[in-house]
This record gives C-alpha cells, structure tokens and sequence, in this order.
C-alpha cells in the first residue's frame, strides 16, 4: 500500500539544537499533519497543514506542506529534554480518491544527547 | 474524562480467547477509526466509521470485528487471533471522514500468546 518516506530514521543532538525532519510521497495528499508520540501513548497531533506553500507555527515547531502536495517538513528549534519521542508525518485526502484515514510514515525517532 | 479513551490499556490472550477492546471519545466528533501500530512499521489504517457507517475496511482479517453502536463508541472484538497479531492498536476520531486531523487514544497493547 501507499507510504510515505519520513527521514531521517533517527537523530542524536544535543539540548538546543534546532532540528529538521522531512516527509514526500509519490502520491498528492490535500492535507498534511505531524504527529508526535511518546513510549506508552497514542500519537499527539502538533500542527495540521490544509494549502500547498502553506507554513504553520505552534510554538518552537515549524511545518510547512510543499508546494506540489507530495512533500512535507517540521523544524523544531532549540530543542529541549521533553522534545524526545517519535515525530510521525501523514497524509490525508489522497488525490484521486483513497482511504479515509490516514498514511503515515515510519517515524524519526528524535534522541537528544546530554 | 476528555478527549479519546481505551479499555483496557494492556491485554495479554490466547489464541483461542474471545476479548474485546473498547473505544470512546469525548469530542463530539462523528467519525471514528482503529489503527494497528506494530514495531518497526508504519501505523497501518484497519476500519473507517463515519456517523456509526462503515465506510473502509483495509482488507482486515475477520477475525478483527469491528462495531460503533453510536458516534462515540467504537469497539474491536477479538477472536482465534495468531501471535502475529500482537501490537499496540489505537483508536481515533475525527470531525467526520473528510477531516484529516484525527485524535489519538492511548491504544490498547495486545499481546497473543
């Protein structure tokens, strides 16, 4: 089935450092959402993305959905101990028709070195 | 109680049990969804139900049955599952089905001995 190729896999930083994780698909999606999830618990949704170019903020995060629809990043600035965990990209309303739910990808898994 | 909860949080079965997960969500939301995450792949969609309709099942294996008595209840009923089978499975809701953001429970963490 449809996925998605969310990379990098993984990241090691260090308290501070900004952080950037992308998403593309072959396929055109009309929304675009980063999810993050901690050991033991459902995903949390951060930041929904609706329009292609579209750049979003929620506090030290940054998203943006790519202009062709296929491809989608999050920054993170200045990282902070509680940001550890796995950030999921997904993508909702394939074009041409499709699942209702949604296509996720396999994960960065964010690590952040003391 | 807010957002999505599920019962139980962990479960431990055998191949032959008969168990059910439950699903419920305090959002006002009328579409509701069950995911199967398993380690070291992507969460995989297994049923959509929009206003107590199913409306997709991803080629799920019967022995998952599926039932949404209401906009806010979503059950997952369990039987003969395989080893396999074993992973965290989560519930969410939306909007309704056209809604791409969707809100996450817990999950239930399943293990089939």
């Amino acid at each position: 089935g449809q996925q998605l190729n969310q990379s990098p896999q993984s990241m090691f930083i260090q308290e501070g450092e900004d952080v950037s994780m992308n998403c593309t698909s072959s396929s055109i999606f009309n929304t675009w959402l980063w999810y993050k999830q901690d050991p033991g618990e459902g995903p949390v949704l951060l930041i929904a993305l609706y329009k292609a170019g579209e750049l979003t903020s929620n506090g030290r995060l940054t998203a943006q959905f790519g202009i062709t629809r296929k491809d989608s990043f999050l920054n993170i600035s200045a990282s902070i101990p509680s940001d550890v965990g796995i950030y999921f990209c997904a993508g909702h309303g394939r074009s041409g028709g499709g699942a209702d739910g949604l296509t996720f990808g396999k994960g960065t898994h964010l690590i952040i070195q003391p | 109680e807010t957002g999505v909860t599920q019962t139980p949080r962990h479960l431990v079965m055998g191949m032959t049990n008969k168990k059910s997960l439950k699903c419920e969500q305090h959002l006002g939301h009328n579409a509701m969804y069950w995911y199967k995450q398993s380690a070291k792949k992507p969460l995989e969609l297994m049923f959509v139900y929009n206003f107590k309709e199913q409306t997709e099942n991803n080629s799920v294996p019967s022995r998952f049955s599926p039932e949404c008595p209401n906009s806010s209840h979503l059950f997952l009923h369990l039987h003969t599952l395989q080893p396999e089978d074993s992973a965290l499975y989560l519930c969410a809701s939306s909007q309704d089905r056209r809604r791409g953001e969707q809100y996450f429970g817990p999950g239930t963490r399943l293990t089939v001995t």
